[in-house]
């Protein structure tokens, strides 16, 4: 399980902090996703980069601020959050974001997330 | 808009047994495509099986196969033979076909259903 990896695994911080989630993938992909899953929610689709550029961004408050410096590394900021904001964000890359008839380039493969709580 | 139902939040099935997991969608598209995800618990999301819309034939890999209804709007999973490491959180997935570059991407998930599978 190395092809998508994300650091930290756990975080927690206060109101006032500001702090990055880091995403890498080892897979030569071109596409990169940020989702929220929140208990008993469907996981909400954030941000999506394809070859660096954002394609998405899915009415994200501004306190969420994606940075997609190269295609392996996508990274989440984070300023000034509210406990609602506690959540699992789990970071997401693809070949391609389509289209890809039957050949599967869109299937997205996931990380195992940061466990993130606001106090 | 896409909406992905999983009516099952729970389930559990004795190991070696076998067991469905339900998933209805609603679209008007007719170009699509469905996919099973598993979450472990503490570990990464992985993708267990995709089907495509146009395909009348169900897709299956190893113990884990569909049964595709399309005019029902039906996917549902069945695993045999279950394991104790199929014990995780399964997600159904959608995801539109767009027939124009770079928009294939917009993955909708249901709330998940958590196996347990039982010695």
């Amino acid at each position: 399980e190395t092809g998508v990896t994300q650091t930290p695994r756990h975080l927690v911080m206060g109101m006032t902090n500001k702090k990055s989630l880091k995403c890498e993938q080892h897979l030569g992909h071109n596409a990169m996703y940020w989702y929220k899953q929140s208990a008993k929610k469907p996981l909400e689709l954030m941000f999506v980069y394809s070859l660096e550029e954002r394609v998405e961004n899915n009415s994200v408050p501004s306190r969420f601020s994606p940075e997609c410096p190269n295609s392996s590394h996508l990274f989440l900021h984070l300023h000034t959050l509210q406990p609602e904001d506690s959540a699992l964000y789990l970071c997401a890359s693809s070949r391609t974001i389509g289209p890809s008839g039957s050949t599967g380039t869109d299937t997205q493969y996931f990380g195992p997330g940061t466990r993130l709580t606001v106090l | 808009a896409q909406t992905v139902t999983q009516s099952q939040p729970e389930m559990s099935v004795q190991e070696a047994e076998t067991v469905t997991l339900s998933c209805t969608y609603d679209t008007s598209e007719s170009n699509y495509y469905l996919f099973w995800y598993k979450q472990p618990p503490s570990r990464q999301m992985i993708l267990v099986i995709r089907q495509e819309a146009y395909k009348q034939q169900n897709a299956t890999e190893n113990r884990f196969s569909v049964n595709f209804q399309k005019a029902a709007k039906s996917f549902s999973l069945k695993i045999s033979d279950s394991q104790l490491g199929d014990t995780a959180m399964y997600f159904c997935a959608f995801m539109k076909h767009e027939s124009w570059e770079g928009s294939n991407y917009k993955l909708t998930f249901g709330k998940g259903t958590l196996l347990t599978v039982n010695p």
